[in-house]
């Protein structure tokens, strides 16, 4: 079974342009999540889907990122226009059920350097 | 709110000796713990978790973290490391009673020293 999927694994953009990254969750799986690793700090929670809903968005940064996920299948994360400051590791996982003990699967991540 | 405390962000160790990876965490509410790795170029992978029961937790890869209430800890430890367990380790909570926001620690890059 294919595990969590993320692509591009790298972009490097300039401030100012515009970047998507993609998630394709595991099969069968309605729970999304995305989350950032800014250098040298923390993994944070961004947002969670329950299929095609926001469940919970309040780690977005600010309303220059666009998570959608539409179908509820895969998903996307855009950043319009990108800033220095969001360059980071964005990871996204998956998971059957969302309640706290269950399993999140987490995919390779994509690294998004804003020159 | 939740917050997790990794105190050491690097730990170097020689090959087949012991390790031990700190964390500390901090909530106001129940919650669960976990321990991720972070093997270059993968992504996380779960190691342990401890939702309730026994406070000595059993992983993969032959390590084992116990969850402390009094100390609010939650270390991990392998008594013989090998190379192949150079990564990065993650700390992490989720609150027991709803749905499943993790909270993650800074990290701890563990290199086995041959």
């Amino acid at each position: 079974e294919a595990g969590v999927t993320q692509f591009p694994s790298h972009s490097v953009i300039e401030k100012g342009q515009t970047v998507t990254l993609r998630c394709d969750p595991i099969s069968g799986h309605d729970n999304l999540y995305w989350y950032r690793r800014v250098m040298g700090k923390e993994i944070k929670f961004l947002l969670h889907f329950v299929k095609e809903s926001k469940q919970d968005e309040s780690g977005m940064p600010n309303n220059r990122f666009l998570a959608e996920r539409t179908g509820g299948t895969y998903s996307t994360l855009k950043v319009q226009p990108a800033e220095l400051e969001d360059s980071g590791v964005y990871f996204c996982a998956s998971s059957q059920v969302s309640s706290g003990s269950s399993e999140q699967f987490f995919g390779p991540g994509t690294r998004l350097t804003v020159l | 709110a939740q917050s997790v405390t990794q105190l050491d962000s690097q730990v170097p160790v020689f090959e087949e000796a012991p390790v031990e990876l700190r964390c500390n965490y901090s909530s106001s509410v129940s919650v669960y713990l976990f321990w991720y790795v972070q093997y270059p170029n993968q992504g996380l992978q779960l190691l342990l978790k401890y939702l309730s029961g026994s406070t000595l937790v059993k992983g993969i890869n032959g390590f084992e973290a116990e969850f402390n209430k009094s100390q609010t800890s939650f270390h991990l430890r392998k008594p013989s490391v090998h190379i192949s367990d150079t990564a990065e380790y993650f700390c992490a909570v989720s609150y027991s009673g709803g749905y499943q926001k993790v909270t993650f620690g800074i990290g701890t890059k563990l290199q086995v020293i041959p």
